[in-house]
């Protein structure tokens, strides 16, 4: 089936340390992005990707870092860099170019730093 | 600006009619959206509204806008304990060609 994949579902982190989330979509989209979901802040724009070998940051990039490397895979660097790092990330796809602009949402990976 | 502003919450009984409501700033917005989140879950795509339509109906689901003042609302017919989520409105960006998000509104629905 095709659709967008994010690993690891739950992840604990230390202080300090650099952490990478997983997203893989099949669907063959052009687009990726990276949101982040805090409660009562909706969705935060991270970065995102409009074709491979390249991408621009969003309205939150600092703290962060992505690749584009392959078309179908967009991950996310979490640094040390980033000061409150504990929340729900979601990664994103759509057709480029696409005049609905639906994203298609995977599952989403829920980072906490101890 | 870039900003979405939506209530946080509303209850509703089952059965009843539940409408939320989003303002938007950006006037140049061609598209605008409703995405549901359900618990520990991505968004889905529930319905979107092109700027020159004032209402588009799908099932249950019936969008209005007001583009004037900016106005977009969910109304979501004979509201079932399934449609408990939060519901996010967002506003494509023709700059940069991105969405951008309210808050959500969670809805309850109680039986």
């Amino acid at each position: 089936d095709g659709g967008i994949t994010q690993s690891p579902k739950y992840l604990f982190r230390k202080e300090g340390q650099n952490v990478t989330l997983s997203c893989e979509q099949n669907l063959n989209h052009d687009a990726m992005y990276w949101y982040r979901q805090d409660p009562g802040q909706g969705l935060r724009l991270i970065y995102y990707s409009q074709i491979v070998n390249d991408f621009q940051k969003g309205d939150i990039a600092e703290g962060y870092s992505v690749s584009r490397e392959k078309k179908e895979s967009f991950p996310l660097t979490v640094t040390s860099a980033q000061k409150n790092p504990t929340a729900f990330y979601l990664c994103a796809s759509s057709i480029k170019g696409g005049n609905t602009g639906e994203l298609f949402f995977g599952e989403g990976s829920r980072l906490t730093v101890l | 600006g870039e900003d979405v502003e939506q209530s946080l919450f509303l209850s509703v009984r089952e059965g009843d009619s539940s409408v939320i409501n989003c303002t938007y700033t950006d006037s140049s917005s061609t598209y605008l959206y409703w995405y549901k989140q359900e618990p520990g879950a991505g968004l889905q795509l529930l319905t979107y509204i092109f700027s020159n339509m004032d209402m588009k109906q799908d099932q249950r689901l019936t969008v209005l806008l007001n583009k004037k003042d900016k106005h977009l609302s969910l109304r979501i017919a004979d509201t079932q304990t399934g449609d408990s989520a939060i519901y996010f409105c967002a506003e494509h960006m023709e700059y940069g060609n991105k969405l951008v998000f309210g808050a959500g509104t969670i809805l309850r629905v109680k039986s």
